[in-house]
């Protein structure tokens, strides 16, 4: 089966400053590739997602790259805010089920 | 338009018994996928359901069940209740069209539950 793994598990940044968060994935077959933030206590809330036959997506200040060769995937937040502090997952799938990274913790400082 | 509804958020139960949790989806969304989320273990996919069959599974025991009713709405059954199934159990829903590269789903707040 797939398996994703996400790096860092935490990552603290000061405001202003961007965050960077990489995910690399083991099925070639997957094709869609979306990221989540999680709050406490909530569910997890889609921020951005890339399909297999686009190499960048871009949505204000997140941005997501995509490399199919390497099978590895980034997330770029630029100019962080105290609200960016959250856990964000990235996950792959290739049909309705969702592979997920374990997940990266990310604090931003004010 | 309405997110995804999880009924109850919280439950607490003893070994042994069983559970139901119930997901009302997006209106217009006819598939409902179910994970488990735990410290350990991260977000895992239960199954999904479409169209009331259910279309993907994932390496659950059998004691993990789910159904989908004609309104599209979905329940999963834990039974046979152990300690490490503990954890937030979670609903996303989709259009679930086949043949569309990647479709969002989009998650509920979770039920919460408490084994003891």
């Amino acid at each position: 089966g797939e398996n994703v793994e996400q790096h860092p598990s935490t990552l603290s940044v000061q405001e202003g400053d961007s965050a960077v968060i990489k995910c690399t994935y083991s099925d070639s077959a997957s094709n869609y590739f979306p990221w989540y933030k999680q709050e406490l206590g909530k569910g997890p809330q889609l921020i951005i997602d890339i399909r297999s036959n686009v190499g960048e997506k871009k949505d204000q200040r997140i941005a997501v790259t995509l490399n199919k060769t390497a099978k590895h995937f980034s997330l770029h937040i630029t100019e962080t805010q105290p609200e960016d502090s959250a856990v964000y997952f990235c996950a792959a799938s290739n049909d309705y089920k969702l592979s997920f990274g374990a997940g990266t913790t990310v604090t931003v400082r004010a | 338009k309405a997110g995804v509804t999880q009924t109850p958020r919280y439950l607490i139960k003893t070994r042994g018994q069983q559970v139901t949790l119930s997901c009302s989806p997006i209106s217009g969304h006819r598939s409902v996928s179910w994970y488990q989320q735990t410290p350990g273990q991260g977000l895992q996919f239960l199954f999904e359901y479409f169209s009331e069959t259910q279309r993907n599974k994932g390496n659950f025991p059998g004691r993990f069940s789910g159904r989908q009713f004609s309104n599209s709405r979905s329940e999963m059954n834990v039974s046979t209740l152990e300690l490490g199934d503990s954890a937030l159990y979670l609903c996303a829903s989709s259009f679930g069209d086949e043949g569309v590269l990647g479709e969002t789903q989009y998650f509920g707040p979770g039920t919460r539950l408490l084994v003891l």
